[in-house]
């Protein structure tokens, strides 16, 4: 089946610091990738939808410039929280679709929990 | 802007039958998800409904009505396992750079008892 792995599954870093988080679908081809943070019993919030070779989509509310998205390839996708502060501590999870022809599905990561001190 | 509700907590206890609601009120529709999750890990894909009435799989069925913005993910035997976030989903537009972007209720907190 469809596999999409997430590097790394936590992080801890401090304040001011940034990083990079990986979205990889392991045996196929997605043009098409999604973010999500969630909080603490709360449900997913979709930060941007990220695009193979094209620039990220990003949702209302959410710093493009804060949270830079790179798609550069089909099978990775990269979200890099620049200057991250302790209230962007947050699970990450992304998912992948599948490209060309006509899928509803989306295959999710298994998530990066980020704390930042 | 896209508003979807779902209770935030349930109960039921094992062998019983719990059906979750979910209401959405979004500026596009193009398919209603159900996903399960537990607690620190990712949701995991169980019923997709794009079109009224209901879709069986199991012991999980989804039914949904889209005159009244409305599903509901029917639960049978229920067993210890089940115990997870229940997340519904619905599918915004179906062309452009956002295809197939999702948005999520806050999810329902379902505990089985023993």
């Amino acid at each position: 089946g469809a596999v999409v792995s997430q590097h790394p599954s936590r992080v801890i870093c401090k304040s001011g610091t940034s990083v990079k988080i990986e979205c990889r679908s392991l045996d196929f081809q997605a043009t098409t990738m999604f973010w999500y943070r969630q909080f603490p019993k709360q449900s997913l919030m979709l930060m941007a939808t990220s695009n193979e070779g094209s620039k990220a989509t990003y949702e209302q509310g959410v710093e493009k410039d804060k949270f830079l998205i790179n798609h550069a390839s089909l099978t990775l996708s990269t979200l890099t929280v620049t200057s991250a502060h302790p209230e962007d501590s947050s699970f990450y999870i992304c998912s992948a679709k599948l490209a060309g022809g006509y899928s509803y599905e989306q295959y999710f990561g298994p998530g990066t929990r980020l704390t930042v001190t | 802007g896209q508003n979807i509700d779902q209770p935030t907590e349930m109960t039921a206890t094992e062998g019983a039958i719990v059906q979750i609601n979910c209401t959405y009120q979004t500026s596009g529709f193009n398919g209603l998800f159900w996903y399960q999750q537990h607690a620190g890990e990712a949701p995991t894909f169980l019923s997709y409904n794009v079109l009224d009435g209901l879709e069986e799989k199991g012991r999980f069925s989804s039914f949904l009505s889209r005159s009244k913005g409305y599903s509901y993910l029917l639960l049978k035997e229920l067993q210890m396992k089940d115990s997870a976030s229940y997340l519904c989903a619905v599918r915004d537009s179906d062309r452009g750079s956002t295809l197939g972007r999702l948005y999520f209720g806050r999810g329902t907190q379902l505990t089985v008892w023993p």
